[in-house]
């Protein structure tokens, strides 16, 4: 699988919107962009993911560049909650495919 | 989104015991199964891929003799730490893939060997 570059840090503050970067400049073309993100000691949490396509749910919204080497993860208004590591990771579209975590984006929301 | 659970979500244990740790998905069957450690102020580390059915497949540097991994189910796979050491101590997280091809996590087994 493709690696990802992040920043190790980001502050935003709360009710701003949160932009996260990530360069997955190796991704291939059947390899999917993931967002998971991890609040202290819990298991982590499915954000979105996408493809070719800029993808939105309730949570955040997804922009991947057209050639698809770089992302940013959007949190439209961050509150205290959001708070966590945020993971971008590239995997391959099999169930065999395991997702492989670099250091992720440290996220501070800060009232 | 599908539901993962782990049990138990933390356990203390003498060191040269065995602890077993259970992943189940709950509302959804789960073919593949993964298993990850935590260290403190580290990322997630793949330990291993547990396939229903077959044995698993662990990653370089895993013991499998140590980490024992069986998926007798379609739902539930379970990581038993043999002869756990302090060393072993960690955060044990399982994820589980849906028919979709979808990855949840559980909320994770902190390990504590004392």
């Amino acid at each position: 699988d493709a690696k990802t570059t992040q920043p190790p840090s980001m502050d935003c503050a709360e009710g701003r919107a949160a932009n996260l970067p990530c360069n997955h400049s190796t991704i291939s073309g059947n390899e999917y962009v993931y967002w998971y993100r991890q609040i202290h000691s819990q298991g982590p949490q499915y954000i979105i993911h996408g493809l070719k396509n800029n993808e939105t749910n309730e949570m955040a919204s997804l922009i991947i560049t057209e050639d698809r080497k770089s992302s940013t993860l959007i949190l439209p208004h961050a509150t205290l909650r959001d708070t966590a590591v945020y993971y971008c990771i590239v995997r391959g579209g099999n169930a065999g495919n395991m997702l492989t975590f670099g250091g992720g984006t440290r996220l501070m929301v800060k009232p | 989104g599908a539901v993962v659970s782990q049990h138990p979500s933390w356990v203390i244990c003498k060191s040269g015991t065995s602890v077993k740790i259970e992943c189940r998905s709950l509302d959804f069957q789960a073919t593949t199964m993964f298993w990850y450690r935590q260290f403190p102020k580290q990322s997630l580390m793949l330990m291993a891929t547990s396939n229903e059915g077959s044995k698993a497949t662990y990653e370089q540097g895993v013991e499998k003799d140590k980490f024992l991994i069986n998926h007798a189910s379609l739902t539930l796979s379970t990581l038993t730490v043999t002869s756990a050491h302090p060393e072993d101590s960690s955060f044990y997280i399982c994820s589980a893939v849906t028919g979709g091809n979808e990855q949840f996590f559980g909320p994770g087994t902190r390990l504590t060997v004392l």
